[in-house]
């Protein structure tokens, strides 16, 4: 069954630290996603990516971050200069395609890859 | 008023009892309505989905919306230990609906 995989599953930074999370999305799908989970917290959205740009982003997607899918394969987030409360699970998923009236564009999640900031 | 507000439990039931979960919702542009189980340690895995009101069947589960009260329920019946899990509610109007909101998540253990 293809499935969306990150790497890495676990990374620990320093603070002021640039990190890159990395993704690879289902092969035939369109849409892609960042989202976070703080610990105890609620899964957060903060960006989704189509046709080699931004779509949309949420107000913690700030210029700390950006993404980029320098190939045709790999989907990346960067963030520049990591902060304590940028340590949380980051979530990246696909989709093959929006919801439509009466039809669903479902995402796949991929497993995580957990941040620590220290 | 929280977007989407979620009980986040524990909740504990006996192997086989019914299950009910609930989560509300303050954005009457929500159109699509989503459950996620998660494991621990996994992602989230989408369970069932409903456009607009109504009830969605699928095997032991059932999804329910109630628009006018903005209220969504996911029931399970004959539930499992296998069920356990963190349970996630998540919605979306039609127009940016790439943007997933989430509930807190109840954390289910079914009790063998």
């Amino acid at each position: 069954e293809p499935e969306v995989t990150q790497t890495p599953s676990h990374q620990v930074t320093q603070m002021g630290q640039e990190v890159i999370l990395r993704c690879v999305p289902i092969s035939n799908h369109l849409y892609f996603y960042w989202y976070r989970q703080i610990l105890g917290q609620k899964v957060e959205f903060l960006v989704s990516f189509y046709n080699n740009e931004i779509s949309e982003k949420s107000e913690i997607f700030d210029d700390q971050f950006s993404v980029e899918r320098p190939d045709g394969s790999n989907f990346t987030l960067k963030i520049r200069s990591t902060k304590l409360e940028d340590s949380a699970m980051y979530f990246c998923a696909s989709s093959e395609a929006l919801p439509v009236a009466g039809g669903f564009g479902e995402l796949f999640f991929g497993e995580g890859s957990r941040l620590t900031v220290l | 008023q929280k977007e989407v507000e979620q009980d986040p439990g524990p909740l504990s039931v006996p192997e086989g009892a019914i299950v009910s979960l609930n989560c509300t919702y303050s954005n009457s542009a929500f159109q699509y309505f989503m459950w996620y189980r998660q494991y621990s340690r996994k992602g989230p895995e989408l369970l069932m989905y409903t456009y607009s009101s109504g009830n969605k069947e699928d095997g032991r589960f059932t999804a329910q919306v109630d628009k006018s009260s903005k209220y969504i329920s996911l029931f399970i019946r004959d539930s499992q230990p296998s069920d356990s899990a963190t349970y996630l509610c998540a919605m979306c109007p039609l127009q940016g609906a790439q943007k997933l909101v989430f509930g807190q998540g109840t954390r289910l253990t079914i009790n063998p």
